[in-house]
Parts: C-alpha cells; sequence; structure tokens
C-alpha cells in the first residue's frame, strides 16, 4: 500500500513567486494534515482537512497559504506570493477515523527554499 | 491535547537498549499516549502508541505508568540507525482526527 505522498520533492523559487504543493494520502483516509518546519523550529501544525472539509485551520500563518481539498482526495497548499520566512520543510499527513487510537502517517515532505 | 516533557538529548550504545521517558502529568483520561521519530530530515515516522496498557510491536515497547503521568519508550537493541528525533505526544485519537502538536522531543545519539 502506497504511503502519504508528496510533490515536489524540493523546489526553489524566488521571493514573490507562487508554489503550489501537492499531498496525496493514504487511499481512504479521510482526515488529511498539513505541517511545517522552518529552519532550526519545531514542527508546526498547520491546517486539518475531514474529506474536502477545513475542520482546523488554525495553525495557516496568514493569508498567504491557502490548502484545498477539492473532491476528498489529494490536498493542494498554494504560497502566494512567497516571502523568505516561508522556506522550511512542508509535511503532509493523514488518518482515518476508528478505533483504537488514531495514527496519523507522514509523508517525506516538501522542502521549499525562497530566494 | 496535554503537554509532555523529555529530556533533550540522550546516548545510547549501539545494541544496548534505548530507554527513552516522558512526562505528561496533566494526561486526560481519553488521551493517547504516540511515540514518533524523525531520522535526519525525513518525515516523523509512527513508533507506537498506548492508551493505558504497555504495548509492544516490531519496532519499539512503550511502557506507561499506572497513573498514567508518564510512559518510556525502549527499542530493544539500538542500532546506529536509530539515531534520530523521538517525539512523545498525548492526544484525544479514538473518535476522529486531531491536530498533533510536537515538541522538541528528544535527541537520541546511538554510538558504535
Amino acid at each position: 500500500e502506497a504511503g502519504v505522498t508528496q510533490f515536489p520533492s524540493h523546489s526553489v523559487i524566488e521571493k514573490g513567486q507562487t508554489v503550489t504543493l501537492r499531498c496525496d494520502p493514504i487511499s481512504g483516509h479521510d482526515n488529511l494534515y498539513w505541517y511545517r518546519r522552518v529552519m532550526g523550529k519545531e514542527i508546526k501544525f498547520l491546517l486539518h482537512f475531514v474529506k474536502e472539509s477545513k475542520q482546523d485551520e488554525s495553525g495557516m500563518p496568514n493569508n498567504r497559504f491557502l490548502a484545498e481539498r477539492t473532491g476528498g482526495t489529494y490536498s493542494t497548499l498554494k504560497v502566494q506570493p512567497a516571502e523568505l520566512e516561508d522556506s522550511g520543510v512542508y509535511f503532509c499527513a493523514s488518518s482515518q477515523i476508528g478505533l483504537g487510537g488514531n495514527t496519523i502517517y507522514f509523508g517525506e515532505g516538501s522542502w521549499l527554499t525562497v530566494v | 491535547d496535554a503537554k509532555t516533557t523529555q529530556p533533550t538529548s540522550m546516548d545510547c550504545a549501539e545494541g544496548r537498549a534505548a530507554n527513552l521517558p516522558c512526562n505528561h502529568s496533566t494526561i486526560s483520561g481519553n488521551e493517547y499516549v504516540y511515540w514518533y521519530r524523525q531520522i535526519h530530515s525525513q518525515g516523523p515516522q509512527y513508533i507506537i502508541h498506548g492508551l493505558k496498557n504497555n504495548e509492544t510491536n516490531e519496532m519499539a515497547s512503550l511502557i506507561i505508568t499506572e497513573d498514567r503521568k508518564s510512559s518510556t519508550l525502549i527499542l530493544p537493541h539500538a542500532t546506529l540507525r536509530d539515531t534520530a528525533v523521538y517525539y512523545c505526544i498525548v492526544r484525544v485519537g479514538n473518535t476522529g482526527g486531531f491536530k498533533t502538536i510536537f515538541g522538541a522531543g528528544t535527541r537520541l545519539f546511538v554510538k558504535a
């Protein structure tokens, strides 16, 4: 079974440009999360989808970030316009609702460098 | 989600057991204890989780104290590839998706 996949794995863009990150969750997982880790800091929660609905977007830093999950399958995270402080690694994770806990599985991350 | 306290770093000799402690004194009755690790710059990797009973899987064992205020992750035979940052997280997780709050974790160094 395929895990959480993210694309691109690495991206270098100039300040002011736009970048769109994509996440394909594990098949059948209704919950999808975005996190990010900027240099030297802890992993921070950004937002959580349940199917196509945003359940919690309290971690989104500002309105330059837009996350979508049309159809409740894959998700995109767009940064427009990108700023230098947006550099870091963006992780996507997914989980399925069920008893006995709710294990979240992470992708390998999308590295973003804004220059 | 309850807050956890972990040592900043630990060393372990290769082949020996690595015991990573975690304090979660404010844990609620419906909160699970989860352990993840991050090897270098890879995505966080799920290790194990439990509610109140001790758990074991192919990667590790989880020992939870009777009062559930602390737990220990045990890697029975640590290898160099187990060098990573280990995160102890407590969260409600039995009925839906909840955000996982990462702290600073414990940086485990496994030495030859």
